[in-house]
C-alpha cells in the first residue's frame, strides 16, 4: 500500500532562517506530487505541484521553493524565512491528474 | 482562475439527522469536483469525487449532489454521528486542462451533538 510521509512534524525557526521541509512517497511510481500550506481556520494554497523528476510548477509568488531529486521525493525549501511563512504545510501525491489526493501529515510551521 | 464558495459557518446538527454541505464555484464549470474531510491538525482525507457528467454520487452515508447549471455541489451525511464532526473540504479543477492542479475551498466546519 501507499504511505507518504513528511518531516519534521513541527518546526520553530526564526523569522530570516533557512527552511527544509522533506516529503517521500512510498509504494507508487511517478506521482504527481504538491505542496499546499493552510493558514490558520483558511483554506489550502496550492505553492507547487510536479509531474514529474525536475518539473516545478510554481503557482504563487513567494521566497519558497521546491525541488524533486527523486521520483517520489519532494522538498520544500526557503533561504529566509518570513513571518508570513508561517503556517501548515501540507505534502500530498495523486496517481492520475483526475483521482483524488492523499495528504501526508503536514508540518506545522511557526517563524519567531 | 475559480472563486470556491463554503459556508463558513459551522454547521451544529443534531446526531441522526442529515447535515448538508455547500459548494459553489463561479466561473468555468470543472471537469469533476472532490470533496475532503479534515480533523484538526491533520491533513484531508479523500472522502468523493463527483464528475461533471455525474448528477449524484454516493458512499454509505455520504451523498454528492453536482448541477452544473447552477454552479454548485451539494454534500450530505445522513444518519450523522459525533464522529462525523470535522471540517469538509470541497476541491476542483483550477482552469480547463489544468493538470491536476487542484483549488480547495476554505471549508465548513460539522459539529454533531448526540
Amino acid at each position: 500500500s501507499q504511505t507518504i510521509h513528511q518531516w519534521p512534524a513541527t518546526l520553530v525557526q526564526p523569522v530570516g532562517s533557512p527552511l527544509s521541509l522533506e516529503c517521500t512517497v512510498e509504494g507508487t511510481s511517478n506521482p504527481n506530487l504538491y505542496w499546499y500550506r493552510q493558514a490558520a481556520g483558511r483554506g489550502l494554497q496550492l505553492l507547487f505541484y510536479s509531474v514529474g523528476i525536475g518539473q516545478i510548477s510554481s503557482e504563487v509568488p513567494q521566497n519558497l521553493s521546491a525541488s524533486r531529486p527523486q521520483d517520489r521525493q519532494f522538498i520544500l525549501s526557503s533561504k529566509k524565512l518570513l513571518l508570513s511563512d508561517s503556517g501548515f504545510y501540507l505534502c500530498a501525491w495523486s496517481e492520475l491528474v483526475l483521482n483524488e489526493q492523499f495528504f501526508g501529515p503536514g508540518t506545522r510551521l511557526t517563524v519567531l | 482562475s475559480q472563486k470556491i464558495e463554503q459556508n463558513s459557518e459551522a454547521l451544529n446538527i443534531q446526531e441522526g439527522k442529515t447535515a448538508t454541505l455547500t459548494c459553489n464555484y463561479t466561473n468555468y464549470s470543472p471537469a469533476y469536483l472532490q470533496w475532503y474531510r479534515q480533523d484538526p491538525g491533520r491533513g484531508p482525507v479523500f472522502l468523493l469525487l463527483i464528475r461533471e457528467n455525474e448528477k449524484e454520487k454516493r458512499k454509505e452515508r455520504l451523498k454528492v449532489t453536482f448541477d452544473t447549471t447552477l454552479k454548485q455541489s451539494l454534500f450530505h451525511i445522513t444518519a450523522s454521528q459525533p464522529a462525523d464532526s470535522a471540517t469538509y473540504l470541497c476541491a476542483l479543477d483550477v482552469e480547463p486542462d489544468s493538470w491536476g492542479k487542484f483549488q480547495f475551498g476554505a471549508g465548513t466546519q460539522v459539529v454533531v451533538t448526540p
